[in-house]
């Protein structure tokens, strides 16, 4: 099983529309989790991190379910600028620190 | 005002040649890193320094050699270069070594010929 697994997509919304992508992790000791934003030819940029409660900034919101090791994000009303791949990352935190990122879900808004 | 900034950005060059990327972070973070993102676009992590010291290093062929002089810079020189070794490499740095968001640079692209 690989450690951080992500369905590709692509997701092809509307504008407006409600998307929510998973990302589920096999480390039951992973303690750090995010959610990065990566467009065309440009690096990847923090969207958000991940918190045992769950965090909304805006239109996003992630959530974490260490029971089922899966993570969120939650994106509502889709704009065309949405449009991009988003990656989750899981570090193990301790003495094999490896910040690992999934392979991203490809995300297309179209008008 | 870069906060990772690598170079060169785009690299072409012929098999078995020999090159070098250099990554300079000024955030005054202590953990940078290489990654290398395929024509898959899977991001992989190859290498990790934390204050100059080598904490991950992942299975990567030994044609590829990290060097950190201080924590502020992680340069990656690549041997005897192969068709495969064509990807985006991105260098990063975070605040320390354990569970901080990380910041990327650009990338360099290179392509082998």
């Amino acid at each position: 099983r690989k450690e951080v697994e992500q369905d590709p997509g692509p997701f092809n919304v509307p504008e407006g529309a409600t998307v929510a992508f998973n990302c589920t992790y096999s480390n039951s000791a992973s303690q750090s989790f995010f959610w990065y934003r990566q467009d065309c030819r440009k690096e990847p940029k923090l969207l958000m991190s991940v918190y045992s409660s769950g965090n909304e900034d805006g239109r996003f919101t992630a959530q974490l379910n260490r029971a089922s090791q899966y993570i969120s994000l939650l994106i509502r009303d889709s704009k065309l600028s949405d449009s991009a791949t988003y990656l989750c990352v899981v570090n193990l935190s301790g003495g094999s620190y490896i910040p690992t990122f999934g392979r991203g879900t490809s995300l297309i808004v179209h008008p | 005002d870069t906060a990772v900034s690598q170079t060169p950005k785009y690299l072409v060059t012929q098999m078995g040649n020999d090159k070098s990327i250099k990554c300079e972070q000024n955030l005054g973070h202590d953990t940078m890193y290489w990654y290398k993102q395929d024509s898959k676009k899977f991001l992989k992590i190859m290498f990790s320094y934390n204050n100059k010291e080598l904490i991950i290093n992942e299975t990567v062929p030994n044609r590829f050699s990290p060097k950190s002089p201080d924590k502020a810079h992680l340069n990656l020189h690549i041997n005897s270069l192969e068709l495969g070794d064509s990807a985006v490499y991105f260098c990063a740095s975070s605040l320390r070594v354990s569970g901080n968001t990380i910041y990327f640079g650009e990338g360099s692209w290179l392509t082998v010929v």
